[in-house]
Parts: structure tokens; sequence; C-alpha cells
């Protein structure tokens, strides 16, 4: 059983388009990572939401944590092909160090 | 900055060989993992390990072992390599709370 669902699973865009992509359970979580990983290298985090419904902003990106730490999502603005790469989302559940991750939206912004 | 380091990022091995893969972190962290990461099945835990010498099973450890000598190295040992173990290695490391991980570059292993 997957604790966490993305979606969709594969994106593809053209430069310039808006996108969101979400990260859903049925399990509540004590926080919310989300992570960006390029082919051939590991995932690097981008933000951390902990309150249930928290917005972060990282420049065009925004992120939300569900009113009930459940669900999350990740809305890119104004997409340019340097966002291109693998979003993985991943929670903990309070167990002091094991992340749960999804598998991953995997984003081609095209010029 | 900040620095998770994994000994080998390409590694081509025969079936039946031990191998072993090594990662350092910097960090200081207490916490350190093993990920395998493969097409359409996401990053899956292997082991982790809460303090030296301590380890756990995640949620695939069947065909490694692990060890944790020293704070800052974790070591993933494949017994005996066999092709369905062919696949992208992720070390990771993080502080008590586990909010921030960080990961090494990743070993990719083949196992022919």
């Amino acid at each position: 059983t997957q604790l966490l669902e993305q979606s969709p699973q594969f994106l593809s865009i053209q430069e310039g388009e808006n996108l969101t992509v979400y990260c859903n359970s049925s399990s509540v979580f004590s926080s919310l990572q989300w992570y960006r990983q390029e082919p051939g290298e590991g995932p690097v985090l981008l933000v951390t939401v902990v309150t249930g419904g928290e917005v972060k902003k990282l420049k065009r990106l925004t992120f939300q944590f569900g009113d009930a730490r459940k669900d999350s999502s990740l809305h890119i603005t104004a997409a340019q092909p340097g966002d291109t790469g693998l979003y993985l989302c991943a929670g903990d559940r309070g167990s002091n160090y094991k992340l749960t991750f999804g598998k991953g939206t995997l984003l081609t912004v095209n010029p | 900055d900040v620095k998770v380091t994994q000994s080998s990022r390409y590694l081509v091995k025969r079936t039946g060989e031990k191998v072993f893969l090594e990662c350092v972190q910097d960090m200081d962290h207490e916490n350190m993992f093993w990920y395998r990461q493969d097409p359409g099945l996401g990053l899956r835990l292997i082991y982790f390990s809460y303090d030296v010498k301590m380890k756990e099973k995640g949620d695939i450890p069947e065909g490694y072992s692990v060890s944790r000598e020293k704070k800052e190295r974790f070591s993933l040992i494949l017994e005996s390599a066999s092709t369905n173990q062919t696949s992208m290695y992720l070390c990771a490391s993080s502080s008590p709370g586990g909010r921030r991980a960080f990961f090494g570059q990743g070993t990719r292993l083949t196992v022919v």
C-alpha cells in the first residue's frame, strides 16, 4: 500500500505555463517535504510544511499543506526549462526519523 | 555546505559477488538511511540507523545488510548480488526529528 499518492505521474508542458502537482494520503503526517531530483543525482529538499493550512513560497513555487495534514500541493507559476525534474513528496509520521516517499511526478518543461 | 558522499557513482558487479556501498556524511547527523530507487516504484527504504551500531530494517531489507561503526559512515552490503538488485541506491542523513533529509548523489549499480 502506497501511503503517499502523487499525481500526475508525468507532466509535459511548455515554458511559461502554470502547473500544480498533488500529494495525497489517507494518513495524517506531522510534516510533508518536497524534493526535486535531477537525472543522475540525489533528491534535494525544496521545502518542509508543518502546520495544517500552511502556505510557503519559494520564488515561483508555492507549496500548501492541507488543513487536515493529509495532503499537499506544489504550484509552479510560469514554468521554465530549469524546473524540469522529478518532484517527490515525503511525509514523516512523528517516528523521529523515518520518511515515507511518494513515487514522484516527472515534470518536463519544453522551451 | 552540507555533504553526503557515496563512494561510487557507477558500479558493475557479477552475480554472486559481495558488494559494499559506502556513504559518509559531514553533518554529525544521528540518522542515516539507505534507499533504492526503481522506475515506477519510487524510493524504497532498505535499512536505517539512528545511532552508531544501531540499525533497523526498512521496507525491503531482504538480501541486504548494513554496518555503522562510526557516526559519519553507513555501509550497505549486498551479501550475494543478484540481477534484481540492479538499481539506483541512495544514501541520506538527517538530524533527530528527520524533517530534512540530505541525500548523496546516488550509486547506479548494475549486476550482470
